[in-house]
């Protein structure tokens, strides 16, 4: 099955840039999602598709994929954005949805 | 506005079975995928199951496969997930989850709502 790597934390202080990563086998092939999860809440879609952002989402959020890594860029960072961040492939062998480990964004 | 409301957790002895309700509104529930999806306490989430608009597909996690059944009621815009044999290791809240394909080149699908999500827990 396929499988994606996050780091475990990822740490910035307010106002700068933070970037969370999404590895696995070839992604840039894969269409990559990206989820918003705050404390005690439901999951939100913050991009798909690699980049795109659904209605309502800050264009401070954005996203990029090539090779074997996703990328989420988080830029002016706000202590809103705490959260985890989970990265999601859809693995066409088994139509099964994959969800990567999540990362803990702290703001400093 | 899409609504997505799950009921039917609680506590459940292990071995025992449980039933979970997804109510949908807002969109026209017969045109799409829908999936149940997991998180265990402090831990990532987890894929559970997946049943196409028109219930011909049914996929499963293998750590449930064989225990667990997706399906749904159209008359009711209804998701239901029927849990058997439970486990210690299947406590967790329990999300159902509208599927969105992404188009393009690349294909794929998404999650575009969520519901809040309802408690299960297996303890004797």
């Amino acid at each position: 099955s396929y499988v994606l790597t996050q780091p475990p934390s990822v740490s910035v202080a307010p106002g700068q840039t933070a970037r969370i990563t999404c590895g696995g086998n070839n992604i840039g092939s894969k269409s990559v999602h990206w989820y918003q999860q705050k404390a005690g809440q439901a999951p939100v879609l913050v991009v798909y598709v690699d980049s795109d952002r659904p209605s309502g989402i800050p264009e401070r959020f954005s996203g990029s994929n090539s090779g074997n890594t996703a990328t989420l860029t988080i830029s002016r960072v706000e202590s809103g954005d705490e959260a985890d961040y989970y990265c999601q492939v859809w693995d066409s062998s088994s139509d099964h949805r994959v969800f990567g480990g999540g990362t803990t964004l702290t703001v400093l | 506005q899409v609504q997505l409301v799950e009921s039917g957790g609680g506590v459940v002895q292990p071995g025992r079975s449980l039933r979970l309700s997804c109510a949908a509104s807002g969109f026209t529930f017969s045109s799409y995928g829908m999936h149940w999806v997991r998180q265990a306490p402090g831990k990532g989430l987890e894929w559970v199951a997946l049943i196409s608009f028109d219930e011909i597909y049914k996929y499963y996690a293998d750590s449930v496969k064989g225990r667990f059944t997706i399906s749904r009621d159209i008359s009711k815009n209804t998701l239901y997930l029927q849990m058997n044999s439970l486990r210690a290791e299947d406590t967790a809240v329990y999300y159902c989850a509208k599927d969105r394909a992404a188009g393009g080149l690349k294909g794929g699908y998404y999650f575009d709502y969520w519901g809040q999500g309802t408690l299960v827990t297996v303890s004797s």
